[in-house]
């Protein structure tokens, strides 16, 4: 079964300190990841996927498979980062992509 | 506007009505989903169509009901059987075999309340 963890539901992170938002999968083939974020009152749109090894406003992940994770990163935060942040799977085929829980991040001035 | 509509974007629903929820696109995307958003829960998806006339179920479809047919057209009917209908509803769709590459397109949602 596909599965995606984020073990956050909330993280608060001051202006300017690293952020490192967590996503573990489960998943028994090849993958391929994404992030999502939802800015307040803004539509769900997609951050970076795994497969064209993107760095968007500042954030990157890399897929560890060994760790099964693919953990986003950004070395400082901005206030205009706060948001929701979803980390999602697809597998092989036509399957649909399958969400975490989210986390919420909210980044302090 | 993102080429996903979705309307309305708040609806009112009184116990025992059905209604439904609206989702066209303009990307010619074969592919068409519904999930549900509620906090804590993150997206759970309901049903999900990849053709015109077919549609799946998806971890969360009772009570609801869909329909596709026409490739821009996939509205969700949230029936008096759904026991807890007020969420955020949201749309999305992929080109079919591009969606590991590409990801989804979503629409800006619809609010569904039960009064």
């Amino acid at each position: 079964a596909q599965r995606v963890t984020q073990p956050e539901k909330l993280l608060s992170v001051f202006k300017g300190a690293p952020v490192e938002l967590k996503c573990n999968y489960s998943y028994s083939g090849s993958p391929e990841l994404f992030w999502y974020v939802q800015y307040s009152r803004q539509r769900l749109q997609l951050l970076l996927r795994h497969i064209s090894r993107e760095s968007i406003k500042g954030f990157t992940a890399d897929l560890n498979k060994g760790e099964t994770s693919f953990h986003l990163k950004k070395p400082f935060a901005q206030e205009e980062d706060s948001a929701m942040y979803y980390c999602a799977l697809i597998g092989w085929g036509n399957t649909p992509l399958v969400f975490g829980k989210g986390t919420r991040l909210s980044v302090i001035a | 506007d993102g080429g996903i509509t979705q309307s309305p974007k708040y609806l009112f629903r009184k116990e025992g009505q059905n209604v439904t929820l609206s989702c066209e696109q303009n990307l010619n995307h074969d592919a068409m989903y519904w999930y549900r958003q509620d906090p804590g829960q993150g997206l759970r998806l309901i049903y999900y169509s990849q053709i015109v006339n077919d549609f799946q179920k998806g971890d969360i479809a009772e009570g609801y009901s869909v329909s596709r047919e026409k490739k821009e057209s996939f509205p969700l009917t949230v029936t008096s059987a759904q026991k807890n209908p007020t969420a955020f509803y949201l749309c999305a769709s992929s080109r079919l075999g591009g969606q590991r590459n590409y990801g989804y397109t979503f629409g800006s949602g619809t609010r569904l309340t039960v009064v």
